[in-house]
């Protein structure tokens, strides 16, 4: 059965704080590995995709590094601001065949103003 | 806005009784996905479809199906609901190879959350 692990469940952070979360997924038959940021009554929104050992990427504030031997991916925020608030998903993508995501239950972030 | 929309949004319903959930991926994408997130469960997968054509299964249960029409929208039909059933079902869409395999991103509509009374 495959598993993706995210921590932590939630958490609160003051404005401008930094924060990363880990995402952990099966580390054989790796394909890609996604991060989604969700807002309550949105769509999920696509942040990253990721496939190659040592990926990093970056968007604004927001990046992700990635390393596929030991199956773990990390979620950076720079300066949280109040509308970073929202549930970061992890899903991870296995074989290079005919698959479906597997998602973490996410992170739920609230950053205070 | 990711281009995928999902009617209804929202569908209050009895147990016993029958639903359609309706998906219309974004133009070109082939590919369209179901999940169920269920209270304190992270997304599910059910089905996935790919130009018509059922591509893979998850734990999709046996009183649920769907089809993919030619114009690619797709409709999720749940039945004989349980209160079980209360989730939101989210449908994404992505470019595929032809074996149906993402290549990247899948795109989320916002979602229909059913609640079964």
């Amino acid at each position: 059965i495959l598993n993706v692990e995210q921590s932590p469940q939630s958490l609160h952070v003051q404005e401008g704080d930094s924060t990363n979360f880990t995402c952990s997924f099966p580390s054989s038959n790796f394909y890609a590995l996604h991060w989604y940021r969700w807002e309550t009554a949105k769509s999920p929104e696509a942040l990253f995709v990721m496939t190659l050992n040592g990926d990093e990427k970056k968007k604004g504030r927001i990046s992700a590094t990635l390393n596929t031997k030991e199956g773990y991916s990390y979620l950076y925020i720079k300066g949280s601001q109040p509308e970073d608030s929202a549930t970061y998903l992890c899903a991870f993508s296995p074989y290079s065949g005919n698959t479906p995501l597997v998602f973490g239950k996410g992170t739920r972030l609230s950053v205070i103003a | 806005d990711s281009g995928v929309t999902q009617t209804p949004k929202h569908l209050i319903t009895a147990t016993g009784q029958r639903v359609t959930l309706r998906c219309s991926p974004r133009s070109g994408d082939l590919s369209v996905y179901w999940y169920q997130q269920s209270l304190d469960q992270g997304l599910q997968f059910l089905i996935q479809y790919y130009n018509g054509e059922e591509r893979a299964k998850g734990n999709i249960l046996e009183r649920f199906s769907a089809q993919q029409f030619p114009d690619l929208h797709s409709e999720l039909n749940l039945s004989s609901l349980e209160l079980g059933d209360s989730a939101l079902y989210f449908c994404a869409s992505s470019t595929s190879n032809r074996a149906g395999t993402p290549l990247g991103e899948q795109f989320f509509g916002p979602g229909t959350r059913l609640t079964v009374l």
